[in-house]
């Protein structure tokens, strides 16, 4: 059983909607890093954070520690979203070394 | 400033062939991360290097690879030979001197290799 899980795997949405991606670990962590990467484009850091919430623009992360549980929103979604998001975590006894889920993909219609 | 680099974008090489893939980390950064996803599954750790110096390679799959970073600047990943699930994609991923959970993974575009 991977250390990541993630839901949904796949995710549709009209443009404008309100999007949750989930994330689920079963291990002890540092940080939780959440992760986008575009049809054929490389991996970018959208949120690294280890308690609480995180916003950027449209994007919000937050993370429950006692659950082991942290959550992707976008708000008013729109097509340019569309991509995969990866939830990774940072065991920190491993020295940076990440632990990803399996990702989830995103696309918003217009 | 540059992020991550990686050469080739692609590489189609038939099984038995040598392949070598090249990461060249954001200027500064010690540590050197390699990864690979395989297709339909999660992306999984190959080795960590620590400036020249292998910290980790505990997620290399076999004796077919080889990784270095001579002077600790950028890294090569060989694969020799190659054999068909060594099919994937091939990230590289650096990062500053860490302090535990506060530092921030920087990924490079990615290689995709194709072994037929």
């Amino acid at each position: 059983k991977n250390e990541v899980e993630q839901s949904p795997q796949n995710l549709t949405a009209q443009e404008g909607e309100f999007i949750t991606i989930n994330c689920s670990y079963s291990v002890g962590i540092s940080a939780l890093h959440w992760l986008q990467q575009h049809p054929g484009g490389g991996i970018v850091s959208l949120f690294m954070l280890s308690s609480g919430k995180k916003k950027h623009g449209r994007l919000i992360a937050t993370i429950n520690i006692q659950e082991k549980h942290s959550s992707l929103h976008i708000t008013a979604s729109h097509p340019r979203d569309s991509a995969v998001y990866i939830c990774a975590v940072d065991r920190g006894s491993t020295l940076g070394r990440l632990y990803f889920g399996r990702g989830t993909q995103l696309t918003v219609w217009p | 400033e540059a992020g991550v680099t990686q050469f080739p974008s692609h590489s189609v090489i038939e099984k038995g062939q040598t392949v070598t893939l090249r990461c060249d980390p954001i200027s500064g950064h010690d540590n050197l991360y390699w990864y690979r996803r395989v297709m339909g599954k999660e992306i999984k750790f190959l080795l960590h290097f620590v400036k020249e110096s292998k910290q980790d390679e505990s997620g290399m799959p076999n004796n077919r690879f080889l990784a270095e970073r001579t002077g600790g600047t950028y890294s090569t990943l060989k694969v020799q030979p190659a054999e068909l699930e060594d099919s994937g994609v091939y990230f590289c991923a650096s990062s500053q001197g860490r302090s535990v959970g506060d530092t921030e993974a920087f990924f490079g575009q990615g290689t995709r290799l194709t072994v037929v």
